[in-house]
């Protein structure tokens, strides 16, 4: 089974210039999640698809990064414009579930890791 | 709210030799918990849950975790390490009833040969 695939896996861009990452999660699952982790943290929610509905996107800076996830497969993360402490790595995530639980396993792909100078 | 704590930033250990990685958590309810295992410069690997049921869970790579309801604990451990194991451990829980999770912030685990 195919797991979540993430791309670019490393970019790096200038203060203020734009950047997007995609995901497509492993086949089948409806929830799609975007982490941000920054070095010497834990990862942290940015926001949580229902297949093409937001669950939860409280922890999105929304003046400068924006999600979506049409036709409820594949997802695009954008940051615009970026700053220097965007420099993290960007992980994509899926679960299985279609329900509300908390049990669920998460599945992570290989993360796309953004330097902004 | 919820929260997990990783009280080591790194713990070191001797190939052969038993390891445990501590996690502590704050949760309302039932806790979901997980452990997640990160080499460098790739993603997260899942190793184990506990949902409910036995206290003792079992996972990838030889890796169990102990439920400690009374102390809110759940503590990662292997009989044996190995260099292999060598990597970033995360623990996490489960936050409210939309399924994604909260991490602690991280043990670096160092085997030596």
């Amino acid at each position: 089974e195919a797991g979540v695939a993430q791309s670019p896996r490393y970019k790096i861009i200038e203060k203020r210039q734009s950047v997007a990452f995609w995901c497509n999660p492993i086949s089948g699952h409806a929830t799609l999640y975007w982490y941000q982790q920054i070095l010497g943290q834990g990862p942290k929610l940015l926001i949580q698809f229902q297949n093409n509905g937001v669950v939860d996107d409280s922890q999105l800076p929304k003046d400068r990064f924006s999600a979506e996830r049409l036709k409820g497969v594949d997802s695009t993360l954008k940051i615009q414009p970026a700053k220097l402490e965007d420099s993290a790595v960007y992980l994509c995530a899926s679960s299985p579930w279609t329900g509300m639980s908390s049990g669920n396993t998460i599945y992570f792909g290989e993360g796309s890791w953004l330097t902004v100078v | 709210a919820q929260s997990v704590a990783q009280p080591e930033d790194q713990v070191n250990v001797a190939e052969g030799n038993p390891l445990t990685v501590k996690c502590t958590y704050s949760v309302s309810g039932n806790p979901y918990l997980f452990w997640y295992v990160q080499y460098p410069n790739r993603g997260l690997q899942f190793l184990l849950k506990y949902i409910t049921g036995d206290n003792l869970v079992k996972g990838s790579y030889g890796f169990e975790a102990e439920f400690n309801k009374s102390q809110t604990s759940f503590h990662l451990k292997k009989p044996s390490a190995l260099v292999s194991d060598s990597a970033l451990y995360f623990c996490a829980c489960g936050r409210g009833s939309q399924g994604n999770l909260i991490f602690g912030k991280g043990t670096k685990l160092s085997v030596k040969p």
